[in-house]
Order: structure tokens, then sequence, then C-alpha cells
């Protein structure tokens, strides 16, 4: 069965400094991945989005992530974090249009000053 | 383009109660998904309607929780009666045919007495 797993529930990260928040998944085939964020008191809004083709994706606000089926794995990555990051970000996974997305279960981004 | 609605954004009821949240997709999506959040289960599928037809109920969720979609721009969900245990954000998202990447609203936290 598919799976998402973030094995990190926190992170704690000083602004400005770089950013890896980790997502493992499962499945035998060609995956679709998403990277979603969610701010206190809001939805979750769409990060950026891998759909097979380049394993490094780019996403909003200096956001990437790169797909390793190696690895199968699908991290986050941000070169300088900024306060404004601090919120839970979510990894998910689909197999493609007629299917669910398989959620993941979300990791705290702290950032201290 | 207006993102999702949803309404109300806090509602508190007794236990017992009946409660109906209300959710408006993008226009012109036709996936519609309701989940719950909360901090120990994470995100859940409660229901997902494709063209308003309904594609997945949510299992565990079936006997007091029920998703409808009206038509193609409003859906409702109603929890009948309500239990403590229902206390969460109740989250609406869409998308359109094909597409994977869901749109998600700003929530409705419910409270239950």
């Amino acid at each position: 069965a598919q799976s998402v797993t973030q094995p990190d529930a926190r992170v704690t990260v000083s602004e400005g400094a770089s950013l890896q928040l980790r997502c493992k998944y499962s499945y035998f085939g060609t995956p679709y991945l998403f990277w979603y964020v969610q701010y206190p008191r809001q939805g979750l809004q769409l990060l950026l989005k891998y759909y097979p083709g380049d394993p490094v994706v780019q996403g909003v606000n200096g956001f990437e992530a790169e797909f390793s089926k190696s690895n199968s794995s699908f991290h986050l990555r941000k070169a300088s974090v900024h306060w404004s990051d601090w919120a839970v970000y979510f990894c998910a996974v689909s197999m493609g249009s007629n299917y669910q997305l398989i959620w993941g279960s979300g990791t705290k981004l702290i950032i201290k000053p | 383009d207006a993102g999702v609605t949803q309404t109300p954004r806090h509602e508190v009821a007794e236990k017992g109660q009946t409660i109906i949240l209300k959710c408006e997709p993008v226009s012109g999506h036709n996936d519609l998904f309701w989940y719950r959040q909360t901090k120990i289960q994470g995100l859940e599928l409660l229901s997902y309607f494709r063209s308003k037809s309904l594609m997945e109920d949510g299992g565990a969720f079936k006997d007091r929780f029920k998703a409808e979609m009206l038509n193609s721009s409003f859906s409702t969900l109603k929890i009948q009666p309500t239990e403590p245990k229902d206390s969460a954000v109740y989250l609406c998202a869409s998308s359109s045919g094909g597409a994977l990447e869901q749109y998600f609203g700003p929530g409705t936290r419910l409270t239950v007495l």
C-alpha cells in the first residue's frame, strides 16, 4: 500500500540558515509528489509539485524539492529560511489522476531568531 | 478567481446537536474533498466527490457524517449527532478534472462541548 513518512515531527532552524525537511514514500510505480504548507489558522497551500520529469522542482518562496527514485524520497529544501516560513509542512503522494492524495503526518518548522 | 470558501470559520456545538458545515469550491473544479484534521490523526479523508458523484465516503465516518454536493458549486458536511471527539478542523478542498493538486479552504474549527 502507498504511504508517506515524514520522520521529523518538528524541526528547529535559525533564521537565515538552510533547511531540509524529509519525506519518504512507499509506492511501486511512478509517483506524483507534492509539498504543501499550512500557516497557523489557515488551510493548506501548494508549495510545489513533482510530475515525472526533472527530479528537481522549484516552488514558491525559494523552496525546492528533489525526487529520488533510488531513495524513495522527496525532500524539501530552502537555502535561507525566514521567520515567515514558520508553519507546518505536509508531503503527499498520488498514483495518478484517478487516485487520491496520500498524506504525510506533517513537520512543524520553528524558526529561531 | 475566488479560492475555496468555507463557512462558518468557527462552530461551537453541544454534544448531540446537528451541525452543517458549508463549502464552495473553486469555480470550474469538479472534484471536491472533505478532510478532518486533528493533531493526533493528522489529515483524514471524509468524503470525495467527482462531478457531484460520491467516490469515497470515508469508511469509519459513515455513521454520523454525511457530505452532499447540492450542485457543482456548493457542498455541505453534516455531523449528526455531534460528539466531543468530533472537535477538529474540517477542511474542504477542490481540484480540476485530471489535475492532482488540491486547493484548500481556510477550514472550520469545530468544538463540541
